[in-house]
């Protein structure tokens, strides 16, 4: 357990559906990330928000949508998605923002999505 | 571009083994160091770290790694691996220039015979 939770664990949605990542950390801390991992690829770096501001948009595709309503919340709002986008979604927390003396990044166990 | 090379994908060790993998990185700037291990079935972790001071880090579980400068690397190491290191590692970079983002390298699996 690391303080960063995220719901669902698992998700199987349709190429028309809608539906949303919940990621909640624990921590007290300030920035907060998304993640994707896919099999034999480097984790890639979707989004990043630090006091609620998004500061990364990592030419991710506008049918991925994030939210941070506050410093402990981030969602992830998939529309219209593809079969290429199923993977682990990661979602991530750090005191401080990459480069920071504090950046040391906390996840959480992922949403296992399937799109067929 | 900025970039996290691993040099191993796959490792498969038996028990008592010593364990080196490789990590080089293109960077410019300042550059914080890092290596994550995610076991089966949990969450990614964090093995050690290196912001600043002594080049030689110690980390969990008797893991250590060493910053080398002048090769842009950051190797993991443990001198005798037991079936609980099985995992995967990843060695990650940020840099106080490139904006706010880690660059990820692509992972090692580690296998441990017992």
């Amino acid at each position: 357990e690391t303080g960063v939770t995220q719901t669902p664990r698992h998700l199987v949605m349709g190429m028309t559906n809608k539906k949303s990542l919940k990621c909640e950390q624990h921590l007290g801390h300030n920035a907060m990330y998304w993640y994707k991992q896919s099999a034999k690829k480097p984790l890639e770096l979707m989004f990043v928000y630090n006091f609620k501001e998004q500061t990364e948009n990592n030419s991710v595709p506008s049918r991925f949508s994030p939210e941070c309503p506050n410093s402990s919340h981030l969602f992830l709002h998939l529309h219209t998605l593809q079969p290429e986008d199923s993977a682990l979604y990661l979602c991530a927390s750090s005191q401080d923002l990459a480069g920071g003396p504090a950046d040391t990044q906390y996840f959480g166990p992922g949403t296992r999505l399937t799109v067929l | 571009a900025q970039s996290v090379s691993q040099h191993n994908h796959h490792v498969i060790l038996s028990e008592a083994a010593s364990l080196e993998l490789g990590c080089n990185y293109s960077y410019g700037g300042t550059v914080n160091l890092f290596w994550y291990v995610q076991y089966p079935g949990q969450h990614l972790q964090l093995l050690l770290k290196y912001f600043s001071g002594d080049p030689l880090v110690k980390g969990i579980k008797g893991f250590e790694a060493e910053f080398i400068k002048s090769k842009f690397s950051f190797n993991l190491r443990k001198p005798s691996v037991q079936w609980s290191d099985t995992a995967e590692y990843f060695c990650a970079v940020t840099s106080n220039t490139g904006g706010f983002k880690t660059i990820f390298g692509a992972g090692t699996r580690l296998f441990v015979k017992a």
